[in-house]
């Protein structure tokens, strides 16, 4: 199947500073990719939407401003948390998909925020 | 409500039983149906798609109930690797998938 990857896979950091996050697809071209939180116990919570070249659309109660995303390519998509706070701490996952294809899911980000 | 419900479980399951657990949904306009399996700190993998008719793969069998907006997951002859949340995925409008918050299965020797 198609492979997602993303970086890092883990990352510690003092609150106030700003997490990025890649997203790649490594063997097809990914018009639209998705970012997802999950919080220990819960489900995946759609953050936003984002189709190369254009604006991401954020789910509603989703701070655009505090999670940037640029998807400059159709084989990249970079999530940043500006100014992370202890409760920014989560898991963070993104997939991407090709047209309606099926989507497929990166191994996933985990930020601790100290 | 949520829009997709599950019954968080954990189901502790024997070797080699066989184990059943359901999801709800509540917009009745949902066109797909999966069965995602996500293993503790990894991402969600699609295990199978539901179709109206049911469906299985091998030892998994999917059923889909319009009618009363749920889906069902049968997994029969479990193995220890089976061991893992089960999540329960809806595609709704806009091709959004909407996740359930899963179904713990623990399958012991």
């Amino acid at each position: 199947g198609a492979v997602v990857s993303q970086h890092p896979s883990r990352v510690i950091c003092k609150s106030g500073t700003s997490v990025k996050i890649e997203c790649r697809s490594l063997d097809f071209q990914a018009t639209t990719m998705f970012w997802y939180r999950q919080f220990p116990k819960q489900s995946l919570m759609l953050m936003a939407t984002s189709n190369e070249g254009s604006k991401a659309t954020y789910e509603q109660g989703v701070e655009k401003d505090k999670f940037l995303i640029n998807h400059a390519s159709l084989t990249l998509s970079t999530l940043t948390v500006t100014s992370a706070h202890p409760e920014d701490s989560s898991f963070y996952i993104c997939s991407a998909r090709y047209g309606q294809e099926t989507q497929y899911f990166g191994p996933g980000t985990r930020l601790l925020v100290l | 409500r949520k829009e997709v419900e599950q019954d968080p479980g954990p189901f502790n399951v024997p070797e080699g039983a066989t184990v059943a657990f359901n999801c709800t949904y509540s917009n009745s306009a949902s066109q797909s149906f999966f069965w995602y399996r996500q293993d503790c700190r990894k991402e969600p993998k699609l295990l199978m798609s539901v179709y109206s008719s049911g469906n299985e793969d091998g030892r998994f069998t999917a059923q889909l109930n319009r009618a009363s907006q749920y889906i069902s997951l049968l997994i029969r002859d479990s193995k220890l690797s089976d061991s893992a949340t089960y999540l329960c995925v809806v595609k709704g409008s806009w091709g959004k998938l909407q996740f359930g918050a899963g179904t713990q299965v623990v399958v012991t020797p």
